[in-house]
């Protein structure tokens, strides 16, 4: 049962142009979200994350939208960078009812940004 | 932010033998650390959840007495996956929640295990 959801397995976009990571989940219990991304090899890097209590949030080129109606977040860089192909890695967070600040991932959206 | 350490970065062993891995946060405590392992082009699958001073939290499928974690102090965690078998073989990793930011987890960079 996938709790948390990334139903594209990759995107390609023009370097200068908008990327737009979607993310949806289905626990009505989950609070607190974050977007990593992550190379090869390495561990996952900590982008951006945001509250159950705001519907956006803003960090330099990247925007997470949270619709929780539509449980339902993206996560839109912009401009895209060649340097931004990674994947990119949805989770969700429970902050209350005993979670232990369990992160639940998605399987991931492979970026790539084209010259 | 905060930074999390993993060593070894990879490591090579032989079937039956038992293999350490440290997890360290750099710059803020942890109370809690989580280990995971990644298959190929897979997602992060949890194995268990770490807090400091008492016995970690497996996730349902984990073999505690095959992984063994012990979280001693505030920075450092350690996994130990013993008598290794070629099954084992993974990329193993691990995060540390700062407890002053939220639920946000920090990853260490990975430990590339391979048993022959």
């Amino acid at each position: 049962d996938q709790q948390v959801k990334q139903n594209s397995p990759s995107l390609s976009v023009q370097e200068g142009r908008i990327s737009i990571l979607n993310c949806d989940y289905t626990n009505s219990m989950f609070d607190y979200f974050l977007w990593y991304k992550k190379y090869p090899a390495e561990g996952p890097t900590f982008l951006i994350s945001i509250s159950s209590i705001k519907d956006k949030n803003e960090d330099g080129r990247f925007t997470v939208f949270l619709n929780k109606s539509a449980k339902h977040l993206s996560l839109h860089i912009v401009p895209s960078q060649p340097g931004d192909s990674a994947v990119y890695f949805c989770a969700a967070s429970a902050t209350s009812g005993g979670s232990n600040y369990k992160l639940t991932f998605g399987k991931g959206t492979l970026l790539t940004v084209n010259p | 932010g905060a930074v999390v350490s993993q060593h070894p970065s990879r490591v090579i062993c032989k079937s039956g033998t038992s293999v350490k891995i440290e997890c360290r946060s750099l710059d803020f405590q942890a109370t809690t650390m989580f280990w995971y392992r990644q298959f190929p082009k897979k997602s992060l699958m949890l194995m268990a959840t770490s807090n400091e001073g008492s016995k970690a939290t497996y996730e349902q499928g984990v073999e505690k007495d095959k992984f063994l974690i012990n979280h001693a102090s505030l920075t450092l965690s350690t996994l130990t996956v013993t008598s290794a078998h070629p099954e084992d073989s993974s990329f193993y990793i691990c995060s540390a929640r700062d407890p002053t930011s939220t639920d946000t987890q920090y990853f260490g960079p990975g430990t590339r295990l391979t048993v022959l």
